[in-house]
């Protein structure tokens, strides 16, 4: 597609159950990051992936939190083991080498 | 890591009035970008600064890439009230990640 998408855009999910969030970032775009945004608040850096290097995982907040990518492709973010404070929305982005970056509609975790 | 600080954090207008809202950082940048997020969607990229001195405008808004290179202004004229949202800036040196700034929400009243 032309922009980068995400799924699901709605998730609802039980403590204590493992979810997975998908992006699809724009081809091409050989960076990747994922952010956390809770109600009302700013973007919290979760995970950024550049290219074929080592990715910077310094913004996940616990062991719970991880993410892959395959090559400069699809991504997922998984959650363990989900609490009530992981409630947020999650949005993916990707950039061009000239680093303007854009993001998806994000998907919406909602932990009961 | 690297720190912006966005300023103000909040904003309530009058229809036609024009707002201002800056960024500073602690490291010198050499991208400047700045984006609008409406409530229930993704930010969206409003305008992109790539030279210190560069003024660059987008319709109503206008930015700049400040001097020194740490530090960046966006200017709507004349709001409207499908100007409301939240408004982000970002930056980034060369080789590194993009760092956003807390946000601006704006409200603009009828």
């Amino acid at each position: 597609g032309a922009g980068v998408s995400q799924s699901p855009s709605n998730k609802v999910t039980e403590k204590g159950k493992d979810v997975e969030l998908r992006c699809d970032p724009i081809s091409g775009h050989t960076a990747l990051y994922w952010y956390r945004q809770r109600l009302g608040q700013g973007l919290e850096f979760l995970i950024y992936f550049q290219g074929n290097s080592a990715p910077d995982k310094s913004g996940l907040p616990s062991d719970r939190f991880s993410a892959e990518r395959t090559g400069e492709s699809v991504s997922t973010l998984t959650i363990q083991r989900t609490q009530q404070e992981d409630s947020a929305v999650y949005l993916c982005a990707s950039s061009s080498a000239t680093g303007e970056l854009f993001f998806g509609e994000g998907s919406r975790l909602t932990v009961l | 890591g690297q720190q912006l600080n966005q300023s103000p954090q909040s904003m309530f207008i009058q229809e036609g009035e024009d707002v201002s809202m800056n960024c500073t950082s602690s490291s010198i940048f050499n991208t400047w970008l700045w984006y609008k997020q409406d409530p229930g969607e993704g930010p969206v990229l409003l305008i992109a600064l790539y030279k210190a001195g560069e003024l660059t405008s987008n319709g109503r808004l206008t930015a700049q890439f400040g001097i020194t290179r740490k530090d960046s202004f966006l200017n709507i004229s004349a709001s409207i009230p499908s100007d409301v949202g939240i408004y982000f800036c970002a930056g980034r040196t060369s080789g590194s990640r993009l760092t956003f700034g807390e946000g601006t929400q704006l409200t603009v009243n009828p």
